[in-house]
């Protein structure tokens, strides 16, 4: 299917455990981008990739590792789930020109993960 | 103080009436964005202001950079209209990173 994924959709968890959630795009974008986004909060930048193999940190990054093997896929990994982590994770890429993304920002339909 | 405060937090209207949603910053910034998040959660960019004016629909974005406010107006407001309206901005060329207002609550009632 074109466009930008997310996998799984829904996910409960248990703290301590790693989780690895998913994202996709058909695009060749190369910017991706991990947000999640809380009450109170809004949505926030956990990471970012400007490029295969070329990540950078965002607002909240702790307890998240990302990677970047290939431009097409962006997976989020939690490495020792805690409650705090509990959040709707929306995946999004962007074109780019030179060191930037351009314009519009396309989402993916996000993930509800729970840590029990 | 957030960098980007959005007024109100919700709203609640009428069918047909118009609809305007406000965006203030504290930074300097290269571009602002509109977004649309849908009761099933999805989240859909409608604008990319970096001066003037846009306009897609019913839809109009302004964006006044001495002021450092940006405003969304809904024309002809329709249940289908409602939503969460979410402002982001992009500091600075070369930024490679949204912050955004923590997004307005829009319930129209026909």
């Amino acid at each position: 299917d074109a466009g930008i994924t997310q996998s799984p959709r829904y996910k409960i968890t248990e703290t301590g455990r790693q989780v690895t959630l998913m994202c996709h795009q058909t695009w060749s974008h190369s910017y991706m981008f991990w947000y999640r986004q809380d009450l109170g909060h809004g949505l926030r930048l956990i990471y970012y990739s400007a490029a295969a193999d070329i990540t950078d940190k965002g607002e909240v990054p702790d307890g998240y590792v990302v990677s970047r093997s290939k431009t097409e896929n962006f997976p989020l990994t939690l490495e020792s789930a805690t409650r705090s982590q509990t959040s709707v994770y929306f995946c999004a890429s962007a074109s780019g020109r030179g060191s930037t993304f351009q314009e519009t920002q396309y989402f993916g339909p996000g993930t509800r993960l729970l840590v029990l | 103080k957030n960098e980007v405060e959005q007024s109100p937090q919700n709203l609640t209207a009428q069918e047909g009436e118009f609809i305007t949603i406000n965006c203030s910053y504290s930074v300097g910034i290269s571009a602002l964005h509109w977004l649309q998040q849908h009761p099933g959660g999805g989240i859909v960019s409608l604008f990319m202001l970096s001066s003037g004016k846009k306009k897609h629909g019913r839809l109009i974005a302004t964006i006044n950079i001495q002021e450092k406010h940006s405003s969304l107006h809904i024309t002809a407001s329709h249940p289908r209209d409602s939503a969460v309206y979410i402002c982001a901005v992009r500091s600075g060329q070369g930024a490679q990173k949204l912050v955004f207002g923590q997004g307005t609550r829009l319930t129209i009632n026909p």
